[in-house]
């Protein structure tokens, strides 16, 4: 299957500090990319979807100027928590997919921890 | 009315045993169906993709879908301790165009 990687895998940060979470294809072109976030033993919430090359769109209840969402190119794309605080502290995963018909594949996840 | 729904268990399955998750959906315009795993602390997984009426077999897995039935499944034939995880369903297509709808997931325990 395809790959993609996310980096940091873990990151811890003090409050009010930006923290910026990478997310590549490896092998393949993703035309689409999604951020979600994940608490524990919750499900997945989709936080937005990010196509190459323009604005993202953000789910309802998403601060888009909180979390700013950029896809420079077809195999990056990056998530930049601004002026983080300890309630922003969650699993934060992308995904990502070369066509809107086909399988989303994962990214291993950032942790961020917000002290 | 949750859009895909899953019961969240636990399933507890006996090593060996054929675990059986089911997922029903609303949209019925719905075109692309997954299932994912996910162990605790980590990513989801893509286990399987079907798109047709019918049953598709990969290994110990098989996927059933009956879209006249809004209804996916999955088998799990002869379950081993590392199947533990929670599986996700996901949708694609129909009103939700090129957005997944996940279900809230199936915790499976398997017992040796």
């Amino acid at each position: 299957g395809a790959v993609v990687s996310q980096h940091p895998s873990r990151v811890i940060c003090k409050s009010g500090t930006s923290v910026k979470i990478e997310c590549r294809s490896l092998d393949f072109q993703a035309t689409t990319m999604f951020w979600y976030r994940q608490f524990p033993k919750k499900s997945l919430m989709l936080m937005a979807t990010s196509n190459e090359g323009s604005k993202a769109t953000y789910e309802q209840g998403v601060e888009k100027d909180k979390f700013l969402i950029n896809h420079a190119s077809l195999t990056l794309s990056t998530l930049t928590v601004t002026s983080a605080h300890p309630e922003d502290s969650s699993f934060y995963i992308c995904s990502a997919t070369g066509t809107p018909d086909y399988e989303q594949y994962f990214g291993p996840g950032t942790r961020l921890t917000v002290t | 009315q949750k859009e895909v729904e899953q019961n969240s268990g636990p399933l507890s399955v006996p090593e060996g045993a054929i675990a059986s998750l089911n997922c029903t959906y609303s949209d019925r315009g719905s075109q692309s169906f997954f299932w994912y795993r996910q162990y605790s602390g980590k990513s989801p997984e893509l286990i399987m993709s079907i798109y047709s009426n019918g049953d598709k077999e990969d290994g110990r897995f098989t996927a059933q879908l009956n879209k006249a039935s809004q209804y996916v499944s999955l088998l799990i034939r002869d379950s081993q301790p590392s199947d533990s995880a929670t599986y996700l369903c996901a949708v694609l297509g129909g009103s939700s165009w090129g957005k997944f709808q996940f279900g809230a997931g199936t915790q499976v325990v398997v017992t040796p």
